[in-house]
């Protein structure tokens, strides 16, 4: 079955480290979405991208970094510089501008 | 003013009742429009598309008034599984850019 499959689906981060969370989907989709979600708050765009070797920055950018060198996988990295990374992250994918986005089934991301 | 406009509830309701969200967006270059379901701690999941006709599946009915900038979902005959968070998705034309909104909370109740 075609689909989002994020890894793993709990992670625990020490002080000053960097964690990265995978994202891989099989559905030939050309763009990918990564969201934040904090407890009762409504989704945030950390970054997307939109082909291969290509993403920009969304609203919350900051701490964050990815890379698209493959069209199935859009990993995360949460670097240490992101201070409060606490959050539920979900990974998206949509194979054409007007269609609605897939989604993974989230990462839960705890500082330790 | 955000993009994407939700009441955030919670909406109390006992089975069987009929409850309806509405949602307002800002951006009239706005495409495509969809309602998400969230359950508690899972990732949203696609209800259904809005259209101006109006859609409807099973107990649920979607509608999209362009001149209002305005969506609504209506649920008829609550179920107790109904209870969930709604989210209002807009698609605004041109690329890529798809705005969630914060969601509607809904508890259906024995």
């Amino acid at each position: 079955d075609g689909g989002i499959t994020q890894s793993p689906k709990y992670l625990f981060r020490k002080e000053g480290q960097n964690v990265t969370l995978s994202c891989e989907q099989n559905l030939n989709h050309d763009a990918m979405y990564w969201y934040r979600q904090d407890p009762g708050q409504g989704l945030r765009l950390i970054y997307y991208s939109q082909i291969v070797n290509d993403f920009q920055k969304g609203d919350i950018a900051e701490g964050y970094s990815v890379s698209r060198e493959k069209k199935e996988s859009f990993p995360l990295t949460v670097t240490s510089a992101q201070k409060n990374p606490t959050a539920f992250y979900l990974c998206a994918s949509t194979g054409q501008f007007n269609q609605p986005q897939h989604f993974g089934d989230g990462t839960r991301l705890s500082i330790l | 003013r955000k993009e994407v406009e939700q009441d955030p509830g919670p909406f109390n309701v006992p089975e069987g009742a009929t409850v309806a969200f509405n949602c307002t967006y800002s951006n009239s270059a706005s495409q495509s429009f969809f309602w998400y379901r969230q359950d508690c701690r899972k990732e949203p999941k696609l209800l259904m598309s809005v259209y101006s006709s109006g859609n409807e599946d099973g107990r649920f009915t979607a509608q999209l008034n362009r001149a209002s900038q305005y969506i609504s979902l209506l649920i008829r005959d609550s179920k107790l599984s109904d209870s969930a968070t709604y989210l209002c998705v807009v698609i605004v034309g041109g690329g890529f850019k798809t705005i969630f909104g914060a969601g509607t909370r809904l508890f259906v109740k024995a």
